[in-house]
């Protein structure tokens, strides 16, 4: 299986502020890597696939960055509606794998 | 718009089976992946495996051992059977939709928790 880490677990910021998300793979898997973002009792809905595609209807402050092993998500110009918690997820072979989540709130 | 909603019992007995249903309207369940993902706060987002509307399926190989996906996709419907379930089979238990066999799960049901306890 492919192995995801993702850091830090969870970080406080101000609205406004810039946010960075880590991603690694255990194992080269090229551009098949996905975001997802998670409000409290619902279901992950898919911000960015293949690393840097943003979903349709996704804001433009969210993007997404890398290849290979390590990838990044970048949050600019953070707003309150952006409280929750942050997945990447490997596309690149079964079983596919999830990062432990990082959980993102607004001081 | 494609909808996915699961049902079954919310609590179910230390070694004996989890039985869970997904039903999907709004979309032919032709072409697609069908999946089931749970989610605990300790091991955080597992993919279980998932189904081709022919019946082809695919497992996780932590699970592969205790898991039947089966599909019936004259009633739009899905199914996962768990057996042998512990405490670390509670979780919550989403039914997902993919395009291909590795794509992102793009419409998800909203969750069911299931309860291992006696």
């Amino acid at each position: 299986d492919i192995q995801m880490t993702q850091s830090p677990s969870s970080l406080s910021a101000f609205v406004g502020d810039r946010v960075t998300i880590t991603c690694r793979a255990s194992q080269n898997i090229g551009d098949y890597l996905n975001w997802y973002q998670q409000k409290p009792g619902r279901a992950p809905t898919v911000l960015i696939n293949a690393a840097s595609k943003l979903e349709r209807g996704v804001p433009s402050r969210f993007s997404g960055s890398g290849s290979g092993t390590d990838f990044t998500l970048n949050i600019t110009n953070l707003q309150p509606s952006d409280f929750g918690s942050y997945y990447c997820q490997q596309s690149y072979s079964t079983p596919l794998t999830f990062g432990g989540g990082t959980k993102v709130e607004i001081k | 718009q494609v909808q996915l909603q699961e049902s079954g019992p919310g609590l179910v007995k230390p070694s004996e089976t989890l039985s869970l249903t997904c039903t999907v309207s709004g979309a032919s369940m032709s072409g697609y992946y069908w999946s089931w993902i749970r989610q605990t706060p300790g091991k955080g987002l597992e993919w279980i495996g998932h189904i081709f509307y022919s019946g082809t399926t695919s497992y996780n190989p932590s699970l592969k051992s205790r898991v039947t996906i089966s599909v019936d996709t004259s009633k739009n419907q899905f199914a996962l059977k768990l057996n042998s379930v512990t405490a670390a089979d509670t979780a919550v238990y989403y039914c997902a939709r993919q395009k291909t066999a590795v794509a992102a799960p793009r419409y998800w049901g909203q969750g069911t928790l299931v309860t291992v306890s006696s």
